[in-house]
């Protein structure tokens, strides 16, 4: 069965430190999508991509935070200047169609900032 | 705005027990609505889904009815199994290209 894959698992960066996670979607999908989760909080949409530029973000998603789809098959989120306050788990998702009625999830990267 | 509140864990329950996991939301219009859940090591997996009031979501065992009047959709199996520990998230899409909005979740542990 077709997944969504994240990597890495769990990453520790320095504050201050730029981090790229990665994600690989579902190869036929054509929508992707970036959600995090902070520790105990509720799971918060960052971006959503589609046709090789952003469709929507959130107030979360500032000059800080940038996505890629640098291959056919990777899409990437890059946070250029980690702070303490990123550290939570970020899930990826695609789907075939626009809406999230079918998307499928990554099993999502843990990223903790010390 | 769009939010989702359910009710906090962790719950522990002993296998074939009865669960319901409350959840009620906030929304503009007719959202449709959902379970996602969240097995360890995994990512998030749609189990069930609603998508008008009235409507009943069912897979697994588990179920959800969509009730407008409470602005609810509570998730309920009749008898857990210890391969159902897991966090469960319910969540709404308020218009077909919005994103989902999440609740915090609830972790689920069931005992033998």
């Amino acid at each position: 069965e077709p997944e969504v894959t994240q990597t890495p698992s769990h990453q520790v960066t320095q504050m201050g430190q730029e981090v790229i996670l990665r994600c690989v979607p579902i190869s036929n999908h054509l929508y992707f999508y970036w959600y995090r989760q902070i520790l105990g909080q509720k799971v918060e949409f960052l971006v959503s991509f589609y046709n090789n530029e952003i469709s929507e973000k959130s107030e979360i998603f500032d000059d800080q935070f940038s996505v890629e789809r640098p291959d056919g098959s990777n899409f990437t989120l890059k946070i250029r200047s980690t702070k303490l306050e990123d550290s939570a788990m970020y899930f990826c998702a695609s789907s075939e169609a626009q809406g999230l009625t079918e998307a499928f999830f990554g099993q999502g990267t843990r990223l903790t900032v010390v | 705005g769009n939010s989702v509140t359910q009710m906090e864990g962790p719950v522990t329950l002993s296998e074939e027990a009865f669960l319901t996991i409350n959840c009620t939301y906030t929304a503009t219009g007719y959202p449709s609505l959902f379970w996602y859940v969240q097995y360890p090591g995994e990512g998030l997996q749609l189990l069930l889904k609603a998508t008008k009031a009235d409507d009943k979501g069912s897979n697994k065992g588990f179920e959800a009815t969509y009730r407008k009047e409470t602005t609810s959709f509570h998730l309920e199996k009749g008898s857990v199994q210890v391969s159902d520990s897991a966090v469960y998230f319910c969540a709404l899409i308020s218009s077909g290209n919005t994103p989902l909005v999440f609740g915090k979740g609830t972790r689920l542990s069931v005992i033998a």
